[in-house]
């Protein structure tokens, strides 16, 4: 167990339609980043947070939004779902957010978009 | 750009023989590595890391990686693999003034009794 907490753990949804991850980091870690894990684009960097402000941007779509709250928890909201943003979505958390750090993955979202 | 190369997408070995799970990185200015594990339905889990010093790096389970500047490779080994290796294991790289991490493709190991 990372203490790296996500919800929901499964989620199917239409396209269309708009959902919300959430993320809770472990104990004492300002940093928080997504990453989205799929078949044929592998594990890829979608944001980085730190301490509410957003740090690193990468491959996040624009449909794609996140934020983190002041209780360090972070939400990221997909919409207008379409079929190939099916695919695990991971939350991982860090100290400080420093280049070397250790960063410590939850166990992931499934989101399957029919 | 950095990008990570995993040179084997499935590696199948029998139980108690060694493995070597194959890495190359391409950057131009530093950068840290790192093998994560993927086990059935779970999130990545943190094998080892180089960040400076010693080029081998002892991890967890009894693996270990070595860093070769040259070759720009950070292979993963282990003497002796268990059944319980069975998993995804991704190599990853980021340059050492930011912090998202790049990931391989993966490799699939599959350890036989």
């Amino acid at each position: 167990d990372s203490g790296v907490t996500q919800t929901p753990k499964h989620l199917i949804t239409a396209t269309g339609q708009r959902v919300t991850l959430r993320c809770s980091p472990r104990s004492g870690d300002l940093s928080v980043y997504w990453y989205q894990q799929s078949l044929d684009q592998g594990l890829q960097f979608l944001i980085h947070y730190y301490n509410g402000e957003e740090r690193a941007k990468g491959n996040i779509l624009e449909r794609f939004s996140a934020q983190q709250f002041p209780d360090l928890h972070s939400e990221l909201n997909l919409s207008s779902l379409e079929l190939g943003d099916s695919a695990l979505y991971f939350c991982a958390s860090s100290v400080q957010g420093l280049a070397g750090e250790t960063q410590y993955f939850g166990p992931g979202t499934r989101l399957l978009v029919l | 750009a950095q990008s990570v190369t995993q040179l084997d997408s499935q590696v199948p070995v029998f139980e108690e023989a060694p493995v070597e799970l194959r890495c190359n990185y391409s950057s131009s200015v530093s950068v840290y590595l790192f093998w994560y594990v993927q086990y059935p339905n779970q999130g990545l889990q943190l094998l080892l890391k180089y960040l400076s010093g010693s080029t081998l790096v002892k991890g967890i389970n009894g693996f270990e990686a070595e860093f070769n500047k040259s070759q720009t490779s950070f292979h993963l080994r282990k003497p002796s693999v268990h059944i319980s290796d069975t998993a995804e294991y991704f190599c990853a790289v980021s340059l050492s003034g930011n912090t998202p991490l790049v990931f391989g493709k993966g490799t699939r190991l599959s350890v036989i009794a």
